[in-house]
């Protein structure tokens, strides 16, 4: 079993929907979690970051972690063509003030339609 | 501020040929990361350098891969001799310790194809 599962899609949903993309993971040690966007031929780039259980918003990401379910969830609001991209979920068991080690999901191609 | 800077961005090889990935992290940034993502997969780390010294390895084949960083700042990865199940996009990031925990900024990554 992999330490973290993610769905890899492709999800296609038309302009204006919510997206859900979602991961499990087995390691109860996480602790940080994570989500990038990675567009074609790019490097990745970190959305949103949040420690332990709990919900974030930023604009019209939000996320969410559910450590007793070991699940996490990225929502995107009002979806726009230039989020058509790769979503990667990815976790670190390590706390405050050290470089984190992290383990990625395999990622959610999502296109999004006009 | 710039970014991670990567080169290659394209590299093609035959088995059992040696090649090399160049990777300048942000200015500052005492972390430095390889990572290898294969086609369709997430990126798996091959190994964490802090300043020059090597903090995880566990990952890196070490049969046929190196990895070095003088000096603390620009680092290496050579993959030597190449097999074609190494074609993958080869990804540097760097990081900078900044209160809980730390980000780790991405470079565009070289893409090698191993015939």
């Amino acid at each position: 079993q992999k330490e973290v599962e993610q769905d890899p899609g492709p999800l296609s949903v038309p302009e204006g929907a919510i997206v859900s993309l979602n991961c499990t993971y087995s390691n109860s040690a996480f602790q940080y979690f994570m989500w990038y966007r990675q567009y074609s031929r790019k490097g990745p780039e970190l959305l949103m970051y949040t420690y332990s259980s709990g919900n974030k918003e930023d604009g019209r990401f939000t996320a969410q972690v559910d450590k007793s379910s070991k699940y996490i969830s990225l929502f995107i609001r009002d979806s726009q063509p230039s989020d058509s991209a790769t979503y990667l979920c990815a976790m670190s068991p390590t706390g405050a003030g050290t470089a984190s080690k992290l383990t990625f999901g395999t990622g959610t191609r999502l296109q999004v339609t006009l | 501020e710039a970014g991670v800077a990567q080169s290659p961005r394209y590299k093609i090889i035959e088995k059992r040929q040696s090649v090399a990935f160049w990777c300048n992290p942000i200015s500052g940034h005492a972390t430095l990361y390889w990572y290898q993502q294969i086609l369709g997969q997430g990126p798996k780390l091959l190994i964490q350098f802090q300043n020059n010294g090597v903090v995880d390895d566990s990952q890196l084949p070490k049969d046929r891969f190196s990895a070095e960083r003088l000096k603390g700042v620009d680092s290496t990865l050579k993959i030597q001799p190449a097999k074609l199940e190494d074609s993958a996009v080869y990804l540097c990031a760097s990081s900078i310790i900044q209160g809980r925990g730390d980000t780790q900024y991405f470079g565009p990554g070289t893409r090698l194809t191993v015939l």
